[in-house]
């Protein structure tokens, strides 16, 4: 059960697109379509904003989209807003029932 | 609207003991398997444990096996987490989740910080 592989910090300008990546095995990222996304403002609780590599939930904005090739999961944050400062979860299911998630990533609006 | 608000945290000896509870209200909690996730202050997530509705089967994360139970009570509506042994690595804010099938979760609590500290 070792922890998906994310980048520490992206960055990026309002208006712009960011994508940040999410590294598994085959034995979880590669084996499933069931990669999830999470947003974590600084003191509050995780919201999921894409379930299934890349359904979003009602109410999550149209920005947000993910996708997945290989063992490798994306999520990409089009037309940033300082809203969207955060950090950000990825997380795969895996066999027997097990949820593995990613180290984070924050995400700095400049 | 779905709520989740665990309670039970605290400070805690090496090698005690604690149970969480996270009272669910705002869906049918049997229909629904559940999660715990912990997050050490200032690091990332960490799955802890999933049970499926009717209690009857229960998952746990590596780091917790044999020493946590998952449990839930469907007429009270609650889900709990039995935390044994506990170490100074337990140190973290425990969130209970509503599961969707067990493959996401779409409904977190506002956690509870458990501190194991002599």
């Amino acid at each position: 059960q070792s922890a998906l592989t994310q980048p520490a910090s992206v960055s990026g300008s309002p208006g712009q697109s960011i994508t940040i990546s999410c590294t598994g095995t085959s034995s979880d990222v590669g084996s499933y379509d069931l990669v999830s996304w999470y947003q974590q403002p600084p003191g509050k609780a995780p919201k999921v904003m894409i379930y299934e590599v890349n359904k979003r939930p009602s109410g999550v904005s149209n920005r947000f989209s993910g996708s997945k090739s290989g063992n490798t999961a994306s999520l990409t944050i089009s037309g940033l807003l300082a809203e969207d400062e955060a950090d950000y979860y990825c997380c795969s299911y895996a066999a027997g029932n097990v949820l593995i998630f990613g180290g984070g990533t924050k995400l700095t609006v400049l | 609207e779905v709520q989740l608000v665990e309670s039970g945290g605290g400070v805690v000896q090496p090698g005690g003991s604690l149970r969480l509870s996270c009272a669910a209200s705002g869906f049918i909690f049997d229909d629904y398997m559940m999660h715990w996730v912990r997050q050490v202050p200032g690091k990332g997530l960490e799955w802890v444990s999933l049970i499926n509705w009717d209690g009857g089967t229960a998952y746990y994360g590596d780091s917790v096996k044999g020493r946590f139970t998952i449990s839930r009570d469907n007429d009270k509506k609650f889900l709990y987490l039995q935390m044994r042994d506990l170490r100074s690595d337990d140190t973290a804010v425990y969130y209970c989740g509503k599961g969707r099938g067990g493959k996401y979760i779409d409904c977190w609590g506002q956690g509870t910080l458990v501190t194991v500290s002599s």
